[in-house]
Formats: C-alpha cells, sequence, structure tokens
C-alpha cells in the first residue's frame, strides 16, 4: 500500500518552518526522502534505516518511529529554493523497490 | 561524475506503436530501477535489476511491457501496442548494490501517446 502523506500542499513564508508527514499502513526497513521540482527528476536529501535514527542537514531534518511506521520530514527557516514536491518512499523489509506517497506540494514564498 | 541520463527526454507516438525507452545508469551501479510517474502523483515501481537480471517485474502492469538489461549496465524500457493511457513520465534510478542504499533518478522520458 502506497504510504500516506501529510499535508497534501502547505504555503510558507521566507523564514518559517514546516513538517512533512508520511505514515505506512506496513513494517518498514528504511524512508527515504526526495523533492521534486517542476519537470525535473527527484532529488534525494536522505534515508533513514529503521532503529528510530534521526539525520539532519543544514536545515532540513528528519526522523523515522520504526514502531508507528512513521517518518517526519522538519523543514527550519525555510528558503524559497525549498519549493517543490516533497515524496516519501518507503522500503519494506521483503525488496529493494521504494513505494511513494502521493507528494507534499510546499511554495515558500518571499 | 555523471549521473543518471535517459533517452529520449520526449517521446509522442500514436497508439499502437512500438516504444523503446533508454536509461544509463551512474557508472559502476549495480541496481536499475525503471518507475512510472502520473501527473500529480508520485512514482511508481515497475521493475528492478539486480545486474543483468531482473529481480523483480512486480510492478510491470501488463505483458505489453517489457525491460531488458543485457550487460548489466544500460537499460531498456519495451512498451508495445502502447495504449493513451502509457502517457506518463518514465524515470530511471540506479543504486551502488540495491541494498537499502540511496536510488538516484534520471531526468525521465516524458511519454505521450496520441
Amino acid at each position: 500500500q502506497q504510504p500516506v502523506q501529510s499535508p497534501q500542499a502547505v504555503i510558507l513564508r521566507e523564514g518559517e518552518d514546516a513538517v512533512i508527514n508520511c505514515s505506512s499502513s506496513k513494517a518498514l526497513y528504511s524512508v527515504h526522502w526526495y523533492r521534486q521540482k517542476h519537470g525535473e527528476a527527484p532529488v534525494f536529501l536522505m534515508i533513514l534505516l529503521k532503529g528510530g535514527e534521526q539525520k539532519g542537514h543544514e536545515k532540513i531534518s528528519a526522523s523515522f518511529n520504526e514502531k508507528k511506521q512513521q517518518s517526519s520530514l522538519y523543514l527550519t527557516a525555510s528558503q524559497l529554493s525549498y519549493s517543490g514536491t516533497y515524496f516519501c518512499g518507503t522500503e519494506g523489509n521483503a525488496g529493494n523497490m521504494l513505494t511513494f506517497g502521493g507528494g507534499t506540494r510546499l511554495m515558500v514564498k518571499p | 561524475g555523471a549521473g543518471v541520463s535517459q533517452t529520449p527526454s520526449n517521446k509522442v507516438t500514436e497508439k499502437g506503436k512500438y516504444v523503446e525507452l533508454r536509461c544509463d545508469p551512474i557508472s559502476g551501479h549495480t541496481a536499475l530501477y525503471w518507475y512510472r510517474q502520473s501527473l500529480g502523483q508520485g512514482p511508481e515501481f515497475l521493475i528492478y535489476f539486480q545486474g543483468t537480471g531482473a529481480a523483480d517485474d512486480s510492478g510491470l502492469p501488463n505483458d505489453r511491457f517489457f525491460a531488458v538489461r543485457p550487460e548489466g549496465s544500460v537499460s531498456t524500457l519495451k512498451i508495445q501496442r502502447t495504449e493513451r493511457g502509457d502517457s506518463a513520465v518514465y524515470l530511471c534510478a540506479s543504486s551502488k548494490t540495491g541494498f537499502r542504499e540511496t536510488q538516484y533518478f534520471g531526468p525521465g522520458t516524458r511519454l505521450l501517446v496520441l
């Protein structure tokens, strides 16, 4: 089953924070986060492996709660370049392919 | 180094025709994936190669779709008797070994079936 992302869309002012959630109904081994701008390929942000690990990269970080089968992406002090659609891709214990959520459209305004 | 490349970037064809889409993965990556992305949706898994063999083709929608990777590098996705519903962006991704690793995506081929 496809993971569920929330919210579906969010509009921010530059400098504001946002949280994007990804929830799965099945057991997960890892969660992958990507950002995609219109007409471009998805760009890798980070991967979280089971173990409740939290990762960070500059002002973008993420957490993974294995027991709840949920992951959250945290965007702090958003910049105009953060605009795009964010996808979580989940990997179960049985395979290597990713099952992607429907995406969260983020728009950062000046 | 060079990323994943895909050709053509755009393909327009008529219903019933045959098309081939090519993917050149990152050099040295043994795992290769094909996904399909419809407008406003996330990528949908089609097939996964480990080396030359298809390790998982459970995402291929029907027998009109076929993919090969004869030398463990370049892969070709083949669609026979195309239908209007096949219109989408076809994305290719590769990863080093395929085991719980980052998948790097190519720019995609935008297929339009008229």
